[in-house]
């Protein structure tokens, strides 16, 4: 089954600089790789995705890169505001491991100073 | 709604007390997962409902919890006898077989 690790685990940043989240994995049989976000009080919500047909996508400030090679992705955000203070969570698709269809990283808790 | 919801939003108990937690997944999602969270902490993987198959039930931390999912749509999420270290917010998820899960609001678990 899979494994993903994710770094860091708390990540502070001024308000217009960019942040960068990094996560592994170990099954290269794994394709699809989403970013969840989650702001406080509420549950994890998707904010991009990468399949490995692809080495990185944009969505206006975000993005994410794939190094299937090196088996890791990043996310990066440029420009922060606060509202993207919130814990971004990475996930590796799972195959024929136990637990379901995504492996999770631990998170990381990003906050955005004004 | 089309999105996956949960009840309650809240839940206070007493210790020794059992609780049932209710998630009504998205409409032809065959996957339906439960993980829990503590304050701070990332998601705590508990249980995996794929279909008609038996449910992965690798991460229940004890045998004071049990999950059911009735005829492939609700599930109730059932801890008896709880105690302090349950709460947490307990997150529910949905699916197709693959690609992106879709979660809940979650329920807050307070145990006095």
């Amino acid at each position: 089954g899979e494994n993903v690790e994710q770094h860091p685990s708390t990540l502070s940043v001024q308000e217009g600089d960019s942040a960068v989240i990094k996560c592994t994995y170990s099954d290269s049989a794994s394709n699809y790789f989403p970013w969840y976000k989650q702001e406080l009080g509420k549950g994890p919500q998707l904010i991009i995705d990468i399949r490995s047909n692809v080495g990185e996508k944009k969505d206006q400030r975000i993005a994410v890169t794939l190094n299937k090679t090196a088996k890791h992705f990043s996310l990066h955000i440029t420009e922060t505001q606060p509202e993207d203070s919130a814990v971004y969570f990475c996930a590796g698709e799972n195959y024929g491991g136990s637990q379901g269809n995504l492996i999770f990283g631990k998170g990381t808790k990003l906050s955005v100073k004004p | 709604g089309a999105g996956v919801s949960q009840s309650p939003s809240n839940k206070v108990t007493e210790k020794g007390k059992d609780v049932e937690l209710r998630c009504d997944p998205i409409s032809g999602h065959t996957a339906l997962y439960w993980y829990r969270q503590s304050l701070g902490q990332g998601l705590e993987f508990l249980i995996y409902f794929q279909g008609n198959s038996a449910p992965d039930k690798s991460g229940l931390p004890s045998d004071r919890f049990s999950a059911e999912r009735t005829g492939g749509s609700v599930s109730t999420l059932t801890i008896q006898r709880t105690q302090q270290e349950d709460s947490a917010v307990y997150l529910c998820a949905s699916s197709r077989p693959l690609g992106e899960q879709f979660f809940g609001p979650g329920t807050r678990l307070t145990v006095l």
